[in-house]
């Protein structure tokens, strides 16, 4: 059964770069078939996608456009490791961040389809952002 | 992206059943069964309940289903129980503006 943890600073001062490390346990990091994922929730709020990454060459990522200028997720396969960065942050970006596996296919029999959901997640972590 | 809309609370009875519509648009949830639901208890994670529309992964009750009708998904709740009380957010695949996922507003699943 695979694993995510997040990790990283709680607090974050305005202006400064939000990072967090999320380390994968129990299961390969270099799958084809899944992706590795950030998603935050704001206190009381819903969920919101932030971008995924995934193992084609060094590693291929796709990002939320409400968010592309200022993110960056980035893989370290040695240490089964994904990783998020988030730029000039504001107070509107405190909240709990989650880490996801996401699978991207199915394959059985030899032939594959494409499915999009989260299978595993991390338990979260809460940045707040504050002078 | 717009999020998918959610009621924000249900409530229903010990052993009744209730529904929990996820309506979306074309370019996400009506244009593709790639809708999943999600349960999450105050303070944790959420819990993958339903993919591609009707799937149930293993270990998940089968008191839970999913379904499709146009542009919104629903997740039911049958023989409703406490343990069952809590958040429940929908996601899809999307297309608008561009990939990848968008979420719905969130439930709030109450067990009178």
């Amino acid at each position: 059964q695979v694993q995510l943890q997040e990790s990283g600073p709680g607090l974050v001062k305005p202006s400064q770069t939000l990072s967090l490390t999320c380390t994968v346990s129990g299961g390969s990091i270099t799958s084809g078939s899944h992706y590795w994922s950030w998603i935050r929730q704001p206190a009381g709020k819903g969920l919101e996608w932030i971008g995924r990454i995934y193992m084609s060459g060094s590693g291929s990522a796709n990002y939320s456009p409400s968010l592309k200028s200022r993110v960056s997720i980035s893989i370290d396969t040695s240490k089964s490791q994904f990783s998020l960065k988030v730029n000039s942050v504001t107070a509107a970006d405190t909240a709990v961040y989650f880490c996801a596996r996401e699978v991207g296919a199915h394959c059985s029999g030899g032939s594959c389809y494409p499915t999009f959901y989260f299978d595993s997640w991390g338990q979260g972590t809460l940045v707040t952002v504050s002078a | 992206q717009s999020a998918l809309t959610q009621p924000a609370s249900v409530s229903g009875s010990h052993g009744q059943s209730i529904s929990i519509s996820c309506t979306g648009s074309s370019k996400d949830s009506g244009g593709y069964n790639y809708v999943s639901w999600y349960q999450q208890h105050p303070g944790k994670a959420p819990k993958l309940m339903i993919y591609d529309v009707i799937n149930r992964p293993s270990g998940v009750s089968h008191r839970f289903s999913g379904s499709k009708s146009g542009n919104t998904a629903s997740l039911t709740i049958s023989g409703l129980q406490s343990e069952d009380e809590g958040d429940y957010f929908c996601a899809s695949y999307t297309t608008n503006k561009t990939p990848w996922y968008v979420f719905g507003t969130g439930t709030q699943v109450t067990v009178l």
